[in-house]
């Protein structure tokens, strides 16, 4: 199907692991982000990527990790995941500025 | 930073009554693009509309209308006669220069009782 699509949807992970959340998006767009959504944060940008291969921090880039070695594909790592990224993760992409956001992911570090 | 403040945390009316969500930017550009974005309880974010700063004209689609007043800086959201679907965070974002970032504001929460 078209569109962008995230996995997992829910994760629970312990402190200290590696985690990789997946995003993928059949549009072609060339830009894609990676946001969490906090209670009383809004929606701050962590990573984004303008295209392949080019990526830069957002706002809270901090134990985060990305790659883009394809287009269609911007996964998210959280090298030893911390109790403070318990969050949701939403991916987004645009080929200008309108951005398309997938369904998000669910993830808690207990 | 040039901040989108949503001055709304929540709202509450009742079904088939009139609301406005209101936003107000800053912004030293010339040329820029607002959003609105829809978050309903099921969590996903849903784009409505982009407004270019060139464009002053009020859009209307259906209940929804959107007034961009650029003397004011405020680009803001009216829902028509209310329905307890219309229940979600909405958000307002303007487009900075580079890389096609969004500035977002804090989302306003609307609750519709029917």
């Amino acid at each position: 199907d078209a569109g962008i699509t995230q996995s997992p949807r829910y994760k629970i992970t312990e402190t200290g692991r590696q985690v990789t959340l997946m995003c993928h998006q059949t549009w072609s767009h060339s830009y894609m982000f990676w946001y969490r959504q906090d209670l009383g944060h809004g929606l701050r940008l962590i990573y984004y990527s303008a295209a392949a291969d080019i990526t830069d921090k957002g706002e809270v880039p901090d134990g985060y990790v990305v790659s883009r070695s394809k287009t269609e594909n911007f996964p998210l790592t959280l090298e030893s995941a911390t109790r403070s990224q318990t969050s949701v993760y939403f991916c987004a992409s645009s080929e200008y500025y309108e951005q398309y956001f997938g369904p998000g992911t669910r993830l808690t570090v207990t | 930073a040039q901040k989108v403040t949503q001055a709304q945390t929540e709202i509450s009316v009742v079904e088939k009554e009139d609301v406005t969500l209101d936003c107000v930017y800053e912004t030293r550009d010339t040329t820029y693009y607002l959003f609105w974005y829809k978050q309903p309880p099921s969590g996903e974010l849903v784009f409505l509309i982009r407004r270019n700063s060139f464009d002053e004209q009020n859009e209307i689609s259906g209940r929804y209308s959107w007034n961009f007043q650029k003397s004011t800086s405020s680009f803001n959201f009216t829902i028509t006669a209310s329905q307890v679907v219309d229940s979600a965070v909405y958000f307002c974002a303007r487009s900075m220069d580079s890389n096609y970032q969004l500035i977002w504001g804090a989302g306003t929460k609307l609750i519709i009782k029917p």
